[in-house]
This record gives C-alpha cells, sequence and structure tokens, in this order.
C-alpha cells in the first residue's frame, strides 16, 4: 500500500498567519491527492481534491499544490474555525491511505 | 442537500457480528459509488471498503477482507456493512462517504456522514 506522511505532526501558527501543512507519498500518485478537515467529534470535511481543487464552499484561503509524492496544504490567513486536524488522502491506487495527521492548532 | 447517515453502531462481543447502515439522501444514489472509513478511538483515519454504484464491484482493505462484506440496496438508497468475526481492533467511529465517480476508481469522499461507534469488547 502506498503509505502517506504528513509533517509537522502539530503545527502553532497565530490567527492571521499563514499555514503550510506537508503531504509525501512514498511513491507517485499523480495527483490523486485529497485534503480534510476534521474538528473534534465532527466527520472529516472535504478541502481539496485533484491536489488543488477546492471543494464546494471551501473559502479562497485553502489552497493545494504538488504533484507525484510531495503535496502542501496552504491556508493564507488563519480564521480562529480553521484549527483542527487535517488529513491528506491518496486516491490513486488501492487501498487509498490517508496520513495520520497534522494537527493545527493555536499559538 | 446531500446527506448520508449512519446507524447501527454498538457493543458486540469479540468474534460476534454487526450489520452498520447508511442511508443516502439529496443525489441519485446509484450512479456513485460509497465508501466505509473508520477512525480508531484518537486515531486517524483508514479506509474500509468501497462498492461502485451497480454494486458489481468490491473492494476492501486486507485487515477486513474475508470478515467484512459491502453491500448496497439501490432501490431503498442504502450503503452496508455486515462485519462478521469482529476483533478488538475493529472498534472505531465507522464512517461512510460518497464518491464522486460511479466505478469507485480514483475517489476522494464527500460527503461524510456523522459516523456511528462500533465496540468490540467482552
Amino acid at each position: 500500500e502506498i503509505v502517506m506522511t504528513q509533517s509537522p505532526a502539530t503545527l502553532s501558527v497565530s490567527p492571521g498567519e499563514r499555514a503550510t501543512l506537508s503531504c509525501r507519498a512514498r511513491q507517485s500518485v499523480s495527483i490523486n491527492l485529497a485534503w480534510y478537515q476534521q474538528k473534534p467529534g465532527q466527520a472529516p470535511r472535504l478541502l481539496i481534491y485533484g491536489e488543488s481543487t477546492r471543494a464546494t464552499g471551501i473559502p479562497a484561503r485553502f489552497s493545494g499544490s504538488g504533484s507525484g509524492t510531495e503535496f502542501t496544504l496552504t491556508i493564507s490567513s488563519l480564521q480562529s474555525e480553521d484549527f483542527a486536524v487535517y488529513y491528506c488522502q491518496q486516491y490513486n491506487d488501492w487501498p487509498y491511505t490517508f496520513g495520520q495527521g497534522t494537527k493545527l492548532e493555536i499559538k | 442537500e446531500v446527506q448520508v447517515l449512519e446507524s447501527g453502531g454498538g457493543l458486540v462481543q469479540p468474534g460476534g457480528s454487526l450489520r452498520l447502515s447508511c442511508a443516502a439522501s439529496g443525489f441519485t444514489f446509484s450512479i456513485y459509488a460509497m465508501s466505509w472509513v473508520r477512525q480508531a478511538p484518537g486515531k486517524g483515519l483508514k479506509w474500509v471498503s468501497a462498492i461502485s454504484g451497480s454494486g458489481g464491484d468490491t473492494y476492501y482493505a486486507d485487515s477486513v477482507k474475508g470478515r467484512f462484506t459491502i453491500s448496497r440496496d439501490n432501490s431503498k438508497n442504502t450503503l452496508f456493512l455486515q462485519m462478521n468475526s469482529l476483533r478488538a481492533e475493529d472498534t472505531a467511529v465507522y464512517f461512510c462517504a460518497k464518491g464522486p465517480t460511479i466505478s469507485g476508481w480514483h475517489n476522494w469522499f464527500d460527503p461524510w456522514g456523522q459516523g456511528t461507534l462500533v465496540t468490540v469488547s467482552s
């Protein structure tokens, strides 16, 4: 299976600042990469798919980039509601796999 | 509004069985693949199984292959996960999620249900 590794495990950022989250695949997944946000006690919410396409209703401050094995989720100006856990997922091959998550916390 | 809603979770003894359901609404259920994803307490997300829109193709994680069976009833807009020979390590919140294509290939997940908790313990 394709192992997905996210870094850092925890990221402390102040509101209004930029956050950059990384996701690395052990082998190429082309652009078949999605990002999700999960808040405590809630279901994950799709943010980005196809490496850089924002899902419906997702604010423009969220952007995705990368291809192959290296991907980045950038949140340009953090709002209070953005502090959560973020997961990447590859859907290039079975079994679909997720990264272990990055917890974005308030600094 | 596109929605999926899981049910059927609960406490079961090791070796026991449980059947989860996922009721879908707000979209043409039969033309979209569906998946189950689970999350053990305090842990990350793990894909479990997927099924094509027709139900003719199914996919499983190695950890559940031979024990879990995914199915769907397109006449009732409902997805199922039959879980047999349950183990303590199957304890998790189980989410159902809609894929963007009929085949199940190259699927991200949107939306997700709120999840149903399965606890395997004696």
